[in-house]
């Protein structure tokens, strides 16, 4: 089991070009999310899909846009990048495990964006 | 929403001490808390969940406790070596369905 993986690790982007992150996890879960990470703010959620054929927004959405291209797969978009959007990315899986939900993440993609 | 407030300061302990880190969540009281260790470099990875009608859960070095008087949980690491240096983060349901809340995290710093 590869778990949760995430491409690319790295990327420098300039204000304006679109890219997307791409996230697959081999666990058969349900749920996955996008999530930034940016120093003192702790994991902010982007976007999540309960379920394959569904995504919803979550708390910093603004910029960014989401495919659940099956069950396996789940990319972020940018669609331009703006020097905010500098940041460290993870895609997240989850299961239902002890009353509660157990999320499994991915290495991250360091995205910066000049 | 929840909101989950950690530690913002690193804790530096001494190796074979006890390390304690706090997790105050801001709003009504959550179901389960979480929490899990973040390395450098590398996406956090779970450690352990207490139900809201628990009071203590173990796992090996590790004990958290859960105090909905205080609105407070709490994470032990009894005997701590170097190699527990990282940052804990904390984490709860977010309203309802399957989305977290995250603290911030607070690093951990265990000198020999």
């Amino acid at each position: 089991n590869a778990g949760v993986t995430q491409t690319p690790k790295f990327q420098v982007l300039k204000t304006g070009q679109s890219m997307t992150l791409q996230c697959a996890q081999d666990m058969n879960h349900n749920s996955m999310y996008w999530y930034r990470q940016d120093p003192g703010m702790g994991l902010r959620l982007i976007y999540y899909s309960a379920s394959e054929g569904t995504t919803d927004k979550g708390e910093v959405p603004n910029g960014y846009n989401v495919s659940r291209l099956n069950k396996r797969e789940f990319s972020l978009r940018l669609e331009s990048a703006a020097p905010s959007q500098t940041s460290v990315y993870f895609c997240a899986s989850t299961v239902r495990e002890g009353g509660g939900y157990e999320q499994y993440f991915g290495p991250g993609t360091r995205l910066t964006v000049t | 929403s929840q909101k989950i407030e950690q530690n913002s300061e690193a804790l530096n302990i001494q190796e074979g001490k006890t390390a304690t880190l706090t997790c105050n969540y801001t709003n009504y009281s959550p179901a389960y808390l979480q929490w899990y260790r973040q390395d450098p470099g590398r996406g956090p990875v779970f450690l352990l969940l207490i139900r809201e009608n628990e009071k203590e859960k173990r796992k090996e070095r590790l004990k958290v406790t859960f105090d909905t008087t205080l609105k407070q949980s709490l994470f032990h690491i009894t005997a701590s070596q170097p190699a527990d240096s990282a940052t804990y983060l904390c984490a709860t349901e977010d309203g309802y369905g399957n989305k977290l809340v995250f603290g911030a995290g607070t690093i951990l710093r265990v000198k020999s």
